[in-house]
């Protein structure tokens, strides 16, 4: 089975700075992958970055970094230059990489609010 | 290309009847998902279809039904409503059965 834990409470951060959302993972599976959503209030989930378990480097993506730890077992988003517009719910899941049944399981997200 | 799109965007229900949530796949994608997210929750996995077939189901009771349509389209279908199926209920599709989920936004379901 797979389990993600989100624990932060909601996270605040100034306009332009960089904010870190913690994530860690619990997986069987040797192959997978992680990924994390943006979820504002109209509820659409917008994708915004991948890592695969045997990926060497760290994702990146525009303003959107992961840091991934693999021994550790934690998937970090990291948003640099913070703007309003970032702020929502954002969701860390993961999946089998491929395969019958390779769902997204979610944690429970985590709130972060940008300030002007 | 055209994203995920989810009809009916809001629905009020009254317990005990059935309901039926439709959504188009993005262009090109033969694998469906959907999920069911409680208020202040993470999205839960109700069930995948990959190419008209059922191939992964969660931990949902069997009133919670599915179809995919030659064209990729999906139905999700819940009989016997419940108080507790009041969700935004989220269509996610991908090209096989492999990489990432686009996502609709959303039907959100009030079971009154």
């Amino acid at each position: 089975a797979q389990k993600i834990t989100q624990t932060q409470p909601g996270m605040f951060v100034q306009e332009k700075e960089a904010v870190t959302l913690d994530c860690t993972y619990d997986t069987s599976d040797q192959s997978y992958g992680l990924f994390w959503y943006k979820q504002p209030s109209s509820g659409e989930m917008i994708f915004l970055i991948y890592q695969g378990s045997y990926d060497e480097q760290n994702a990146t993506e525009g303003r959107y970094s992961l840091n991934f730890q693999k021994a550790r077992k934690s998937a970090n988003l990291v948003i640099s230059a913070s703007q309003l517009g970032d702020s929502a719910m954002y969701f860390c899941a993961m999946s089998r990489r491929t395969g019958a049944n390779s769902k997204l399981t979610f944690g429970k997200g985590i709130t972060l609010s940008v300030r002007p | 290309e055209t994203g995920v799109t989810q009809s009916p965007t809001h629905l009020i229900k009254t317990r005990g009847q059935q309901v039926t949530l439709r959504c188009s796949s993005q262009s090109g994608h033969n694998t469906v998902s959907w999920y069911q997210q409680a208020l202040g929750q993470g999205p839960q996995f109700i069930f995948q279809y990959y190419r008209e077939e059922e191939n992964g189901r969660g931990n949902f009771p069997p009133r919670f039904s599915g179809l995919q349509f030659p064209n990729y389209s999906s139905e999700l279908n819940v009989n016997a409503l419940e108080l507790d199926d009041s969700a935004l209920y989220l269509c996610a599709s991908r090209q096989g059965q492999g990489g990432g989920y686009t996502f609709g936004s959303g039907t959100r379901l009030t079971v009154v």
